[in-house]
Order: structure tokens, then C-alpha cells, then sequence
């Protein structure tokens, strides 16, 4: 089945610096990608859509310019936290749904929990 | 996107049945159902989906009635290992719009 690669799967960092989140579709090509954050005990919450070759798409309440979102190339889509402090720490996941075949199905990387100090 | 209901949680003993169901009142007639599984630390993984009726895979059923207002996902003789967070999701086919996740039912297989 389709893979979707998500690197890297842990993260500490601290205060003030910045993290970047790949998210690879190792078999598939994908113009869209979606990004997910997730805290403890709790759903996915949909912060962006990542859009190749164009910006993203943010949702509501989720700031675009803490989380930069690059997607280059239809198998590579990039999240940058910038700026990270300890209430931006949280499980982030991202999914993509192929152009072709199998398109009714997202498929979600293993996700990066990412811990700010 | 159409708004899912789902049981918060869900106990069940090894071996039995267990069969989740979710409401979805306003789905649109260009929704699937799709239902994905999901362990802690770790992206969801799909399940199963379907658009109605009954759809069967190698780990699960997928009961859709008519009015496509409701489904219910069929685990058979679960194990200790699907203890986990099942979401179901309504969304259109394909195309770029994302699922959004409801609140999900927390599965607990007891020995």
C-alpha cells in the first residue's frame, strides 16, 4: 500500500529555535498534503493544507507565519515551526491522498512528536 | 464536511465482536465513510471505507444502511491489540479537501 514518510519522528528542541518536519509520499504523487497536530488524549486537529507548487492553506486560528509550509515537489511537503516555544510542543502528523489510484483513501505518516524546553 | 458522533469509549473482551457505530446526519451525497485506526504515538491507519451497504476486509466490516445517516464498523474477535483510537471519518472521494477528525472511540480489549 502507499507509504507516506515522516521525518523526524522526535524532536527536542529549545525555546526560540526552529524545527522542520518532512513529510516524503515514497510511492505515490501527491499535489496535496495535510497537516495535523495532535495534544495528548485528544483528536487531530487540521491545521493547513499544503498545496504543491503554491502557499499553503491555513486554517482558522493557525498562525502562517510560525508554521511555514513548503511544498515543492509532489512527494515532499516541509512544516517549519519557527520560533518554537513549550505550548507549540504536540504530536504533528501529515497525510496525503494520491493523484491516481487509491485516491479515495488519506494516508498519514507515523508522525513527529516534537517536545520544546 | 459532514459532523461525526461517535461513542467516546468502548470496553470488550478478547475474542468478542465489537461494533462501533457513528452518526453522520449530514452527509452529502459525494461522502465516504472511511475508518481509520489509530495506537498512540502513531498516525492513523485506514481501516476501511465505504460509500453503502456492506464492505469486508481482511480486519473489519463495514455496515452502511440505506439512509447513509449512519455506519457501524465491525471488528471480529478482537484481540488485546486493537486496543486503540477508531475514528470515523465523512469526506468527498478525492480532490484536495482534507478529513476532519471527530472525537474518536477509545477502544479497551481486556483479557
Amino acid at each position: 500500500g502507499a507509504v507516506v514518510s515522516q521525518h523526524p519522528s522526535r524532536v527536542i528542541c529549545k525555546s526560540g529555535t526552529s524545527v522542520k518536519i518532512e513529510c516524503r509520499s515514497l510511492d505515490f504523487q501527491a499535489t496535496t498534503m495535510f497537516w495535523y497536530r495532535q495534544f495528548p488524549k485528544q483528536s487531530l486537529m487540521l491545521m493547513a493544507t499544503s498545496n504543491e507548487g503554491s502557499k499553503a492553506t491555513y486554517e482558522q486560528g493557525v498562525e502562517k507565519d510560525k508554521f511555514l509550509i513548503n511544498h515543492a515537489s509532489l512527494t515532499l511537503s516541509t512544516l517549519t515551526v519557527t520560533s518554537a516555544h513549550p505550548e507549540d510542543s504536540s504530536f504533528y502528523i501529515c497525510s496525503a491522498r494520491p493523484l491516481t489510484g487509491g485516491g479515495e483513501k488519506l494516508f498519514f505518516g507515523s508522525g513527529t512528536q516534537l517536545s520544546v524546553l | 464536511l459532514a459532523k461525526t458522533t461517535q461513542p467516546i469509549s468502548m470496553d470488550s473482551y478478547e475474542g468478542q465482536e465489537v461494533n462501533i457505530t457513528c452518526s453522520h446526519n449530514n452527509i452529502a451525497t459525494n461522502d465516504y465513510i472511511t475508518w481509520y485506526q489509530q495506537f498512540p504515538s502513531q498516525g492513523p491507519r485506514f481501516i476501511i471505507q465505504g460509500y453503502k451497504t456492506k464492505v469486508t476486509n481482511e480486519v473489519a466490516s463495514l455496515f452502511i444502511p440505506a439512509d447513509r445517516k449512519s455506519s457501524t464498523l465491525s471488528l471480529p474477535r478482537v484481540s488485546l491489540s486493537d486496543t486503540a483510537v477508531y475514528y470515523c471519518l465523512v469526506g468527498p472521494y478525492s480532490g484536495n479537501t482534507p478529513l476532519v477528525f471527530g472525537k474518536g472511540t477509545r477502544l479497551s480489549v481486556i483479557a
